[in-house]
């Protein structure tokens, strides 16, 4: 595709439910990322597919929070048990690991309030 | 932990004014250091990066940015600025020699442009 695409655009969720979040990146790209853009916490990294590698899942703030990338596109971002400070943007990047290290594109975010 | 500092939170200025955005990061090795814009309803784009060479980058719509490694700083500079210039602007850096870090960003905290007519 064009660019980076995210569904939904915004989310609203009661406390205590699960939410799935989905990125589908840059047709072609190797590296896929999942950020956090939250009032007070700024842009924070949470985890960080490459090919077939582990994902670096360093960045998840508890174990409510998993993702999973199938068939080295699509990832889905997946919070269980939702707390009002989960209330953030989730933002999708993606790369090519030959484009220069780190150059990511974007996606539009997922805006999530959690009531 | 690598850490980015935006010197400013939040600027306002005339158009035609010179802009220019603090950023310093703290790993004292190799790095890739980023400008991304978020204009108002829009998704993060890059302006600008430095990965080696020549330490004045010039990027998208006039902006500019120096890496000075001795000051561990990438400073964000626009000589004019334009009303369409207001935004919240990002600076990112990464470690790619660090296998550990990845090509995962690092995100200062973000400085509110406003530039008005």
């Amino acid at each position: 595709g064009a660019g980076v695409s995210q569904s939904p655009s915004n989310k609203v969720t009661e406390k205590g439910k699960d939410v799935e979040l989905r990125c589908d990146p840059i047709s072609g790209h190797t590296a896929l990322y999942w950020y956090r853009q939250s009032l007070g916490q700024g842009l924070e990294f949470l985890i960080y597919f490459q090919g077939n590698s582990a994902p670096d899942k360093s960045g998840l703030p508890s174990d409510r929070f998993s993702a999973e990338r199938t068939g080295g596109s699509v990832s889905t971002l997946t919070i269980q048990r939702t707390q009002q400070e989960d209330s953030a943007v989730y933002l999708c990047a993606s790369s090519s690991r030959g484009q220069g290290a780190g150059e990511q594109y974007f996606g539009p975010g997922t805006r999530l309030t959690v009531t | 932990a690598q850490s980015v500092s935006q010197h400013n939170h939040h600027v306002i200025l005339s158009e035609a004014a010179s802009l220019e955005l603090g950023c310093n990061y703290s790993y004292g090795g190799t790095v890739n250091l980023f400008w991304y814009v978020q204009y108002p309803g829009q998704h993060l784009q890059l302006l600008l990066k430095y990965f080696s060479g020549d330490p004045l980058v010039k990027g998208i719509k006039g902006f500019e940015a120096e890496f000075i490694k001795s000051k561990f700083s990438f400073n964000l500079r626009k000589p004019s600025v334009q009303w369409s210039d207001t935004a919240e602007y990002f600076c990112a850096v990464n470690t790619p020699a660090l296998k550990a870090a990845g090509n995962k960003l690092t995100f200062g905290g973000g400085t509110r442009v406003l530039v008005k007519p």
